[in-house]
């Protein structure tokens, strides 16, 4: 079973840019059975996809947030990325990274982070 | 305002059988298919229905889904204290290009 762990820090000021790492473990990154994604939750509120990135490259993201995402991989470490840039204090939220098989977009979670977007 | 509607809230008393609805549309719902999630206080979501009604492995048969046309919905029988959560539906978007939520449903048991 894959399992994902987030990673970053907790705090990041205004204007500034988000930076993530999603490890995977218990298989490869390159495996063409899986795609990666994100996923946020304000506090108090429900789930909102962020993007996605497919074995072949290609990466979809949330129209709301298009403009300032990037999703990105590191097959040597076994790792991806999410970069949200020019931050408010709206994108505060716990981030969560998440594997998706087929029309099955996100099993298994991460366990979540926690960003707080403050100066 | 979330793609998919689903109830702010639900409620049964233990034994019960409740059931959460989602709506969608044409570009999400009616043309491809609809899975579920638990979100237990303080923890990560958890599948709990996939491809509109199968469950993974672990998830007891109390649990179970169906869609039709532009909705699906969720239905969990012999209501236990521990369903207590939040319950979400997400589905592919056509024309949005993205995966959809719904704004998600809280369960109390009573």
């Amino acid at each position: 079973q894959l399992q994902l762990q987030e990673s970053g820090p907790g705090l990041v000021k205004p204007s500034e840019t988000l930076s993530l790492t999603c490890t995977v473990s218990s298989d490869s990154i390159r495996s063409s059975n899986y795609y990666w994604g994100w996923i946020r939750q304000p506090p108090g509120k429900g789930l909102e996809w962020i993007g996605s990135l497919y074995y072949s490259g290609s990466t979809f993201y949330n129209p709301s947030l298009k403009s300032r995402v990037t999703i990105s991989v590191d097959t040597s470490k076994n790792q991806f990325y999410l970069n949200l840039n020019s931050v408010t204090a709206a994108d505060t939220a716990v981030y969560y990274c998440a594997s998706g098989r087929g029309m099955v977009p996100f099993d298994p979670w991460g366990q979540g982070i926690l960003v707080t977007v403050s100066s | 305002q979330s793609v998919l509607t689903q109830p702010p809230s639900a409620s049964g008393t233990p034994g019960q059988r409740v059931t959460i609805s989602c709506s969608g549309g044409t570009s999400n719902i009616g043309s491809t298919t609809v899975n579920w999630y638990q979100q237990l206080p303080g923890t990560a979501p958890k599948l709990l229905i996939k491809l509109n009604n199968q469950r993974p492995s672990g998830v007891p048969d109390r649990f179970s889904a169906s869609k039709s046309g532009t909705s699906a919905s969720l239905a969990i029988s012999g209501l236990q204290s521990e369903d207590e959560a939040d319950y979400y539906c997400v589905a592919w978007d056509d024309r949005r290009n993205g995966w959809v939520f719904g704004g998600g449903t809280k369960l109390t048991v009573l």
